[in-house]
């Protein structure tokens, strides 16, 4: 069992149309987070979220809009999708309980904006 | 703030080298540090960690020792193998909000 899945795995879209990207993890994690990878591989947080509460927003702009129903997923809605868009976004989870902050990621979505 | 660098790449290296992948972190604090490594394709899978000072993490023939006198965590392997190739991030992890923050990867290449 694939313990952070997120789909889909690939997206390709028009820029200016709206989608959403999910994540669910099966480990009983209390965090979830959402990373952006770049075309240089570089990685950088955007999101975390703590039993469904948010906890981390960074400099993201307001197009992004993570949403989480309960703690084992967090979704990622994009509104108005620009070029810049485009890289591997990652879902990644863990727990302060045991293993103090291990993230375990998921295979990441390859989102292309045409 | 809170940073990391490591080396630029790629390293390319033939099968049975040496590997050695500089880390250095700047973070107020005692921040945990880790080496990530993330296969063509793949998604980053934990590699191996260290949580204080002296500490030493290990996996696969990975080691990385947490230097707090040299802010330093780097990555050792006394013989790669072609299946080491891949893109391999050192991160630290902040402790009042525990984000990691990320290196910005180094790629590793061996060749038979």
């Amino acid at each position: 069992d694939t313990a952070v899945s997120q789909t889909p795995k690939y997206l390709v879209t028009q820029m200016g149309n709206d989608k959403s990207i999910k994540c669910e993890q099966n480990l009983g994690h209390d965090t979830m987070y959402w990373y952006k990878q770049d075309s240089k591989k570089f990685l950088k947080i955007m999101f975390s979220y703590n039993n469904k509460e948010l906890i981390i927003n960074e400099t993201v702009p307001n197009r992004f809009s993570p949403k989480s129903p309960d703690k084992a997923h967090l979704n990622l809605h994009i509104n108005s999708l620009e070029l810049g868009d485009s890289a591997v976004y990652f879902c990644a989870s863990s727990t302060r309980t045991v293993a103090k902050n291990i993230q375990y990621f998921g295979a990441g979505t390859r989102l292309s904006v045409l | 703030g809170n940073s990391v660098t490591q080396m630029e790449g790629p390293v390319t290296l033939s099968e049975e080298a040496f590997l050695t992948i500089n880390c250095t972190y700047t973070a107020t604090g005692y921040p945990s540090l880790f080496w990530y490594v993330q296969y063509p394709g793949e998604g980053l899978q934990l590699l191996l960690k260290a949580t204080k000072a002296d500490d030493k993490g290990s996996n696969k023939g990975f080691e990385a020792t947490y230097r707090k006198e040299t802010t330093s965590f780097h990555l050792e392997k006394g013989s790669v193998q072609v299946s080491d190739s891949a893109v391999y991030f050192c991160a630290l992890s902040d402790q009042n909000t525990d984000k990691l923050i990320f290196g910005t990867g180094t790629r590793l290449q061996v060749f038979p």
